[in-house]
């Protein structure tokens, strides 16, 4: 059973990094199957998607916070990562990292998001 | 960016009835293809999000029989035949079209009267 797990800090200033790690059990981020996806709820937007990384370590980012964000994945320890630089309040939210069971292209197979971790909450502030 | 309107966004149930949640894009999800990249999500209290519908209309797995998904093109929809208490969440839809920026609707409420 795969299970993901968001960790990092809990607060961070402001302009300064956010920095998150998604730890994968049961399953390696090597195998070519999934991407991996960061994805975010605050109280005044909802969810909003951040980006994703697939096993090859191509990236596809949300355009709205393209200019700040990376992430990047650490095979020897099969965790992928978000760092999000110069945050504001306005990125104060709940992170969930998530599993989209899809191909690289999204087209020969897609099945959704079907694993998430359960969220770590971020807030910024001095 | 694909703006996706959900309606209702508070939608309180009785038990045993069912719910329709309605989601509108401003640009069709019908890829080439022929699948309808919108899936449907759903966080219940004290959860992260799980996934209910995939591609449209397909269940995840795991996911009960009363719970389908419909439509094409702009126009999509989430029924839930008999709304049980376990159902209470925030119901979000969201679109994947291949190329573009992964887009959630505001979410509905459904809660139980």
């Amino acid at each position: 059973q795969v299970q993901l797990q968001e960790s990092g800090p809990g607060l961070v200033k402001p302009s300064q990094t956010l920095s998150l790690t998604c730890s994968v059990s049961g399953d390696s981020i090597r195998s070519g199957t999934f991407y991996w996806n960061w994805i975010r709820r605050s109280a005044g937007k909802g969810l909003e998607w951040i980006g994703r990384i697939y096993a090859t370590g191509t990236t596809n980012y949300n355009p709205s916070l393209k200019t700040r964000v990376t992430i990047s994945l650490d095979t020897s320890k099969n965790q992928f990562a978000l760092s999000l630089r110069s945050v504001t309040a306005a990125d104060t939210a709940v992170y969930y990292c998530a599993r989209l069971y899809a191909s690289d292209n999204d087209v020969t197979y897609y099945y959704g998001m079907d694993v998430w971790g359960q969220g770590t909450t971020v807030a910024v502030s001095s | 960016d694909i703006v996706l309107t959900q309606s209702p966004l508070s939608l309180p149930v009785t038990p045993g009835e069912p719910a329709s949640i309605s989601c509108r894009s401003t640009q069709s999800l019908l890829h080439s293809s022929g699948y309808n990249y919108l899936d449907w999500y759903v966080q219940k209290p004290g959860q992260s999000p799980q996934l209910l519908i995939y591609l449209g209309s397909y269940r995840a797995s795991g996911v009960p029989d009363r719970f389908s998904g419909s439509g094409s093109g702009t126009d999509f929809t989430l029924k839930i035949s008999k709304v049980e208490a376990e159902d209470v969440g925030i119901y979000y839809c969201m679109q994947a079209l291949p190329t573009q920026v992964f887009t959630f609707g505001q979410g509905t409420k459904l809660d139980i009267k």
